[in-house]
């Protein structure tokens, strides 16, 4: 499965918009890109996923260039309670279910 | 409808000694799965059943760890003669088949090793 590369952390402020970016030059043909929540004392929430160009719920955006490289989450408008960590990950889920989690970015929301 | 359910939610136990934790999965979810997460640390992954086929081990850490899935819904991890680098949270998650689908994570147990 494709590794990822996120930054550890990032702060934001209330009402601010928040992009995320996570880099996966390995990532092969068929694999997908999935985006997890995850906040203290709590399992993973799923947030997004994408294969290509953009997807939108009423969660997040997910960004994904031509070449797949790399994705970026966007949350509009954040508030104190999308403090979080936030997971990106890579791969072909038909061949195998199981999720490989990185580090994930700390997301801080402050007042 | 209900979500995925663990039990016990915490769980403190002796060096050496045997515990069993639960995960009862969303209804009708045929992949159900086990992950680990140590204390400031991201998700492990240790095994994962697809209906009836044959359970993928490949995350175990080590034999002390089993797992079972009766009647392809209620699943049971263990952890014989527990040791203190095992206390992490165990979490639990379903999806409605294995593939590109959301995983569904439960609360989690945490257990601790003392």
């Amino acid at each position: 499965l494709a590794k990822t590369t996120q930054p550890i952390s990032m702060d934001s402020y209330e009402g601010q918009e928040v992009n995320i970016t996570c880099s996966h030059n390995n990532i092969a043909t068929n694999d997908y890109i999935t985006w997890y929540q995850q906040f203290p004392s709590q399992g993973p929430r799923f947030i997004i996923q994408g294969y290509k160009t953009k997807v939108t719920n009423e969660v997040a955006s997910l960004f994904i260039p031509a070449d797949r490289k790399s994705s970026t989450l966007s949350l509009p408008r954040v508030s104190l309670s999308d403090t979080a960590v936030y997971y990106c990950l890579v791969g072909d889920y038909n061949q195998g279910g199981k999720l490989i989690f990185g580090q994930g970015t700390e997301l801080s929301v402050k007042p | 409808g209900a979500g995925v359910s663990q039990s016990p939610s915490n769980k403190v136990t002796e060096k050496g000694k045997d515990v069993e934790l639960r995960c009862d999965p969303i209804s009708g979810h045929t992949a159900l799965y086990w992950y680990r997460q140590s204390l400031g640390q991201g998700l492990e992954f240790l095994i994962y059943f697809q209906g009836n086929s044959a359970p993928d081990k490949s995350g175990l850490p080590s034999d002390r760890f089993s797992a079972e899935r009766t009647g392809g819904s209620v699943s049971t991890l263990t952890i014989q003669r527990t040791q203190q680098e095992d206390s992490a949270v165990y979490l639990c998650a379903s999806s409605l088949r294995q593939g590109a689908e959301t995983q569904y994570f439960g609360p989690g147990t945490r257990l601790l090793v003392l």
